[in-house]
């Protein structure tokens, strides 16, 4: 079982719609989750953390936390063709390290 | 954010030859410096973890022979590619993390794309 699981895509969302990423992770120890955002060519870009059950929102992303369930999701409300992408799960277990999914591949149609 | 640079991004080297890789974080002082590696259409990979004044660790198949890291202040770290063949061309990306809180935030620099001809 992979540590982060994320399904590869492509996740097609019409222009204005919400759209809904999840990603899983196999440690109950896990700690830190992030959201991060990587154009073609590009390097990662943090968009999102969140630490406890529940919900964080900010601007027009909110990513939700799980513990229980050992489920992270990000929701993008609104979506602009800007916002296609690949969306990469995260996850802290104790130090510094950063172990990644493989990767959401999302699609905004105009 | 945190802001991380890096420098060249991107450099074309003859096989057999040395490059230099720099990261820089410009507004934080990082507690540590991870260097990656993706290639085209795949998941980054990481190649080391890096410390200031202490030696680098290495992931599991990474020779650290051929990556060479050195990590000389809290804000700079270098990844020097040693004896440079095609294989290794790749878009290298190191990221410095900042304590937030009681917890860890990565933030990544813009990648370096090494092209080994």
């Amino acid at each position: 079982q992979k540590e982060v699981e994320q399904n590869s895509g492509p996740l097609s969302v019409p222009e204005g719609a919400i759209a809904s990423l999840n990603c899983t992770y196999s440690d109950r120890g896990s700690q830190s989750f992030f959201w991060y955002r990587q154009y073609s060519g590009k390097s990662p870009e943090l968009i999102m953390s969140i630490y406890s059950n529940g919900d964080k929102e900010d601007g027009r992303f909110t990513a939700q936390l799980n513990k229980a369930s050992q489920y992270v999701s990000l929701l993008i409300r609104d979506s602009q063709p800007s916002d296609s992408a690949t969306y990469l799960c995260a996850v802290i277990l104790g130090n510094e390290k950063l172990t990644f999914g493989t990767g959401t591949r999302l699609t905004i149609i105009p | 954010g945190a802001v991380v640079s890096q420098h060249p991004s991107r450099v074309i080297c003859k096989s057999g030859t040395s490059v230099k890789i720099e990261c820089r974080s410009l507004d934080f002082q990082a507690t540590t410096m991870f260097w990656y590696r993706q290639f085209p259409k795949q998941s980054l990979m990481l190649m080391a973890t890096s410390n200031e004044g202490s030696k680098a660790t290495y992931e599991q198949g990474v020779e650290k022979d051929k990556f060479l890291i050195n990590h000389a202040s809290l804000t700079l770290s270098t990844l020097t590619v040693t004896s440079a063949h095609p294989e290794d061309s790749s878009f290298y990306i190191c990221s410095a993390t900042r304590l937030a809180g009681a917890t860890y935030e990565q933030y990544f620099g813009p990648g370096t794309r090494l092209t080994v001809t």
